[in-house]
């Protein structure tokens, strides 16, 4: 199956400090949406998008929706340790209703 | 509201023996489930897209008769992996559309080695 782009594939920053990544496609989707998993457990859903160029708040993480529908990204302010974790764009086609990952972004908080 | 619930949460099998893997919405419809696998460090590949009352949808290279998916009701999809081989050693994950403003919700997963 197609899997989307993303960068950076991992990412070491002190606590406190802001967080940037990124999902393309070469593909146009309708829906992107971003998730964060744990070791061991399924992706739990942080913020979903719907329209181009939709820029969405959820606490201390922001997401926007490309323009041009095949890119995404995911800004993360004043982190902490619990953010931890690994990151994954996803995008949702309608045409087919299918439904891709990234390759995800693995983040370390040192505190 | 929106949770999905996979079971079991981890099963070990004989190589050549079958096993089946639940994913059910607990408090919505769901009329689309998706069958993800995932291996160590990398990221949810999907395998298939199942619809409620007709035939999965694969993805390019998965098998469809080792990996039998049935989706008999709006609140159930099931994963069957036929003769299992120590390369399907896995996680399976399992994720539900609500069609709504919830995204997409997903199981916690299924850890499955075969020995």
């Amino acid at each position: 199956g197609q899997q989307l782009n993303q960068s950076p594939q991992s990412m070491f920053i002190q606590e406190g400090e802001d967080v940037s990544m990124n999902c393309t496609s070469s593909s146009i989707f309708n829906t992107w949406l971003w998730y964060k998993q744990d070791p061991g457990e399924g992706p739990v859903l942080l913020i979903a998008l719907y329209k181009a160029g939709e820029l969405t708040s959820n606490g201390r993480l922001t997401a926007q929706f490309g323009i041009t529908r095949k890119d995404s990204f995911l800004n993360i302010s004043a982190s902490i340790p619990s953010d931890v974790g690994i990151y994954f764009c996803a995008g949702h086609s309608n045409t087919g209703n299918q439904f891709y990952f990234g390759t995800g972004t693995s983040l370390t908080v040192i505190p | 509201g929106a949770v999905v619930s996979q079971h079991p949460s981890w099963v070990i099998c004989k190589s050549g023996t079958s096993v089946k893997i639940e994913c059910r919405s607990l408090d919505f419809q769901a009329t689309t489930m998706f069958w993800y696998r995932q291996f160590p460090k990398q990221s949810l590949m999907l395998m298939a897209t199942s619809n409620e009352g007709s035939k999965a949808t694969y993805e390019q290279g998965v098998e469809k008769d080792k990996f039998l998916i049935n989706h008999a009701s709006l609140t159930l999809s099931t994963l069957t992996v036929t003769s299992a081989h120590p390369e399907d050693s896995s996680f399976y994950i399992c994720s539900a559309s609500t069609g709504g403003s919830f995204g997409y919700t997903f199981g916690s997963g299924t850890r499955l080695t075969v020995v």
